[in-house]
């Protein structure tokens, strides 16, 4: 199974919204409500930050919100801080005992 | 406090062989698939093995089937990959993930880096 296509880049002030999309094939995303998304800060381990789509773990500022549509699901930042610039990663279930993560994204606040 | 260390990896020769361990605490390691998720130098995540509770159900990604060895010692809450016949496109940093099922990985550790290299 191939990646899941995320943009390399993405970018937002402080205070803003910054939405970034996970693309990947009625297989995967559009198949399974079973879309995570987790943040990679540099030198550190990803931290799960959604998943099921649209739930957040105890102690993930409602900030973050997920959601999905057919074959893309997406990652939002509301209100963008400081500590949000980190690299995000979405990952889904692909049936059949596969998993497949997107190429990350680079989110930049500027 | 949920909690996963890694432990066991370096520099490897290519065709070598090296085991890399994970040790787990804060929670009932018997109720939980636990995994390994690789992250080659300035690379993505990559999935890589999964195991049941009970070891009885083991998965791979292609790349590393037949060389790469999942297992797992509940009495210690121990995860463990052996890996085998390693070539350069496994240097990677090593994750311990604990697996709340269809591969959503709640609990990540600090990483081991193995290098493979001459």
């Amino acid at each position: 199974q191939s990646a899941l296509t995320q943009p390399p880049s993405a970018s937002g002030s402080p205070g803003q919204s910054v939405t970034i999309s996970c693309t990947g094939t009625s297989s995967d995303v559009g198949g399974y409500n079973y879309v995570s998304w987790y943040q990679q800060h540099p030198g550190k381990a990803p931290k799960l930050m959604i998943y099921d789509v649209s739930k957040r773990p105890s102690g993930v500022p409602d900030r973050f919100s997920g959601s999905k549509s057919g074959n893309t699901a997406s990652l939002t930042v509301s209100g963008l801080q400081a500590e949000d610039e980190a690299d995000y990663y979405c990952n889904s279930f692909g049936g059949s005992n596969h998993v497949v993560f997107g190429g990350g994204t680079r989110l930049t606040v500027l | 406090e949920e909690q996963l260390v890694e432990s066991g990896g370096g520099l490897v020769q290519p065709g070598g062989s090296l085991r890399v361990s994970c040790a787990a605490s804060g929670f009932t390691f018997t109720a939980y698939w636990m995994g390994w998720v690789r992250q080659a130098p300035g690379k993505g995540l990559e999935w890589v093995a999964d195991i049941k509770p009970d070891e009885s159900e083991k998965y791979y990604v292609d790349s590393v089937k037949g060389r790469f060895t999942i297992s797992r010692d509940n009495a210690k809450s121990s995860l463990y990959l052996q890996l085998n016949s390693l070539g350069a496109e496994d240097t990677a940093v090593y994750y311990c993930v604990r697996d709340i099922g269809w591969y959503r990985f709640d609990y990540w550790g600090q990483g081991t880096l193995v290098t493979v290299s001459s």
